[in-house]
């Protein structure tokens, strides 16, 4: 079954940009949308963005100035680019299949999550 | 502040059945899919509810979901120790062109 895997540093500096990468296997990454979603410690989910395997991104209003998602299907990997970071981007970041949620495009399979601090 | 709102907790007795709200409004729940979701202490979210009502394969039927109008339900029923979790609701938004999440109910057994 399709599975996700997220990678990427745990420590970021502030002002930096924060990169993950999500790796998808057991299937493919074509024909679907792709999200990343975060979490701050002790809150609730925050969806940041969704890429289409076509390379069609959309992104969340309050993050879409510092947000980039891209894709390489050659590789079955999306990543997640975030600019300009403070102590304020300090979550636990997700990755999932889905998000295009309006036609029923659901969050179906998430990865387990990776750490990332904003810190000096 | 969430766009979809949930009672921060609620709570439970063994083999009670529980209801669990998400509120929103005509851009998101009145004319949209409503998904729920169950994230279990440390873990990731997991899909518990499609489309208003659908269980995915694997969810027990003791899980349920609805929707009136601008507000949604989840029931559980025959409460047990495993499902004290996180409990969350998604919509798409037509005025912000996402999804959007509620902010989460925590639910205890008691």
């Amino acid at each position: 079954q399709v599975q996700l895997q997220e990678s990427g540093p745990g420590l970021v500096k502030p002002s930096e940009t924060l990169s993950l990468t999500c790796s998808v296997s057991g299937g493919s990454i074509n024909s679907e949308f792709w999200s990343w979603i975060r979490q701050p410690p002790g809150k609730g989910l925050e969806w940041i963005g969704y890429i289409f395997s076509s390379g069609s991104t959309t992104y969340s209003p309050s993050l879409q100035s510092r947000v980039t998602i891209s894709i390489d299907t050659s590789k079955n990997q999306f990543s997640l680019m975030l600019s300009s970071v403070t102590a304020a981007d300090t979550a636990v970041y997700y990755c999932a299949r889905g998000g295009y949620v309006k036609v029923a495009s659901a969050f179906d399979i998430w990865g387990q999550g990776t750490m990332v601090t904003v810190s000096s | 502040q969430s766009v979809l709102t949930q009672p921060p907790s609620a709570s439970g007795t063994p083999g009670q059945r529980v209801t669990l709200s998400c509120s929103g409004g005509s851009s998101n729940v009145g004319s949209n899919y409503v998904y729920w979701y169950q994230q279990l202490p440390g873990t990731a979210p997991r899909l518990l509810i499609s489309r208003n009502h659908q269980r995915p394969s694997g969810v027990p039927d003791r899980f349920s979901g609805s929707k009136s109008g601008t507000s949604a339900s989840l029931a559980i029923s025959g409460l047990r120790s495993e499902d004290e979790a996180d409990y969350y609701c998604v919509a798409w938004d037509d005025s912000l062109s996402g999804p959007v999440f509620g902010g989460g109910t925590k639910l205890t057994v008691l």
